[in-house]
């Protein structure tokens, strides 16, 4: 079936160190989301990327979409405490109306 | 701004019960979501409303059933609760868009046990 896998599942990393999680799809997607979950807490959307080949940044987050659109990566420079949390990729299937998927997140942990 | 409100926020069931999860949304959107989220995966899909008077199946719609009652609301029911069910439940808002493709406005969720 179709799936959008992400790795790793869990990080842990010491503040000040970089991170990345990937998102990979077996088939085409049309757009691409990030969202952020704290841990209790309910996803937020930080970015939507559309086109192949796309990256966007917000300070010190970097995102990509890959040139096939099968793929996607989050990297954050310097982490800082309030970073915390699982980060999720959603994407929407290109050939299908209702295709929403999630990949299973990963959890970022940061020893101070 | 309420944005997205899930209620109830826990809720313990019995085998066998049934429930409504009742979720409201004050951002005029046109686009409603119910997933379920399970400890070590992401969200999956339950059922979408992609605007007032139409629900589609999402990913894993059996044993659920939705009602879009006006634009702000979308319900979610559990006819007969089963262990399996024992899940966090979040309802979610967007604007309309073509693919499904505008970011969802997320309710803070419903933990819910099916005993």
């Amino acid at each position: 079936g179709q799936q959008v896998m992400q790795i790793p599942q869990y990080q842990h990393v010491q503040e000040g160190e970089d991170f990345t999680t990937y998102c990979n799809s077996s088939t085409t997607l049309s757009n691409i989301q990030w969202y952020k979950q704290r841990p209790g807490g309910h996803p937020v959307f930080l970015i939507q990327l559309v086109k192949s080949g796309e990256v966007k940044k917000q300070k010190r987050l970097t995102f990509q979409f890959g040139e096939a659109k099968k793929n996607s990566s989050l990297h954050i420079t310097a982490t800082q405490t309030t970073d915390v949390g699982t980060y999720f990729c959603a994407g929407k299937v290109y050939s299908s109306a209702s295709k929403i998927i999630f990949g299973s997140g990963t959890r970022l942990s940061i020893r101070p | 701004n309420a944005g997205v409100t899930q209620t109830p926020k826990f809720q313990v069931l019995k085998t066998g019960q049934s429930m409504t999860l009742q979720c409201a949304q004050d951002m005029n959107h046109n686009s409603m979501y119910w997933y379920r989220q399970d400890p070590g995966m992401g969200l999956r899909l339950i059922y979408y409303s992609a605007s007032e008077g139409t629900t589609d199946k999402g990913e894993v719609p059996n044993g659920y059933n939705v009602s879009r009652l006006n634009k702000r609301e979308f319900s979610l029911r559990l006819e007969s609760a089963a262990p399996s069910q024992t899940s966090v439940y979040f309802c979610a808002s967007s604007e309309f868009g073509r693919d499904l493709n505008q970011p969802q406005h997320f309710g803070d969720g419903t933990r819910l046990s099916i005993l």
